[in-house]
C-alpha cells in the first residue's frame, strides 16, 4: 500500500530550530517535495528532493535517504510567520506524475 | 494577476444542486489538477489532465466530472452534491518538467464549498 506519515502538530519558539519528519511507504519513487500552507490558503512550494542528501535554500533544508524512506524539512531561525502546515509529498515513477500526500504537520511558533 | 485562479472562492449550496468550479492559468502549463482538503486528511486528487484531449481519473474521482476547455482552462462538476461533499478544492497546475522545475505542482488559492 501506500502510506505517508509526518507528526501531526508541532511547536516551537521564536528564533529556534525544528526538524519535521516524513516517511513514506510507496509503491516507487521518482521525487519528494514539500509544501507549506497557512490555513486557508494555497500550499506554496518549498522544496524537492530526488536524491538522497541535503537540499538547501535559506532557512530551509531538506534531506532525503530513498534506503530508509525517510525525509525531513529542517527550519532554522523560526519566525512567527513560519506558523503553518508543512506537507510532505511523494512522487511515484511513471507516466501519472501523481502526488501521494501526507496530512501535514501544523508547525506553530511561539514568541 | 494570481497564475492560477479559481472562481468562485466561497460557495454554499444545497444537496442535489449542480455545482461547478473553474480554473485558469496562464502560467502555460499542459498538466492541470484538482484536489479536495478535508481537515486532517490531507489533499486527494480527484482528476487530472495532461493536455486539452487527456483526462484521468485520480483517486477519489466518485461523484465528481471535470472538462478541460483549453489548455489554460479545467473545470470541476459536481453533477449531484452530497453534504460529504463539503470540502476545500484546490486546482493546481505544472509544466511536465520541460521548465527544469521537476514538473512542481503550483497551486490555485481554493474553493471552499458547503453543500448543506
Amino acid at each position: 500500500g501506500q502510506n505517508i506519515d509526518q507528526p501531526t502538530e508541532m511547536t516551537a519558539t521564536e528564533g529556534a530550530i525544528v526538524q519535521i519528519n516524513c516517511t513514506y511507504q510507496t509503491s516507487g519513487f521518482n521525487g519528494l517535495f514539500w509544501y507549506q500552507q497557512h490555513a486557508g490558503e494555497a500550499p506554496t512550494f518549498l522544496s524537492y528532493n530526488v536524491l538522497d542528501g541535503l537540499e538547501e535554500k535559506g532557512r530551509f533544508s531538506s534531506f532525503l535517504s530513498r534506503s530508509k524512506g525517510y525525509s525531513y524539512l529542517l527550519l532554522k531561525e523560526l519566525q512567527m510567520k513560519d506558523s503553518a502546515s508543512y506537507l510532505c509529498a511523494v512522487r511515484e515513477p511513471g507516466g501519472g506524475t501523481a502526488l501521494i500526500f501526507g496530512k501535514g504537520t501544523t508547525l506553530s511558533v511561539s514568541s | 494577476d494570481a497564475d492560477v485562479t479559481q472562481t468562485p472562492r466561497n460557495r454554499i449550496t444545497k444537496t442535489g444542486k449542480r455545482i461547478m468550479l473553474e480554473c485558469s492559468q496562464t502560467k502555460g502549463h499542459d498538466r492541470m489538477y484538482w484536489y479536495r482538503q478535508d481537515p486532517g486528511l490531507g489533499l486527494q486528487l480527484i482528476y487530472y489532465s495532461f493536455d486539452v484531449k487527456d483526462i484521468n481519473k485520480g483517486e477519489i474521482s466518485d461523484g465528481y466530472s471535470v472538462s478541460r476547455q483549453a489548455q489554460a482552462k479545467f473545470s470541476l462538476s459536481l453533477e449531484s452534491a452530497i453534504p460529504n461533499q463539503t470540502a476545500l478544492y484546490f486546482c493546481a497546475t505544472s509544466d511536465g518538467g520541460l521548465a527544469g522545475d521537476r514538473d512542481t505542482q503550483y497551486f490555485g488559492p481554493g474553493t471552499r464549498l458547503t453543500v448543506l
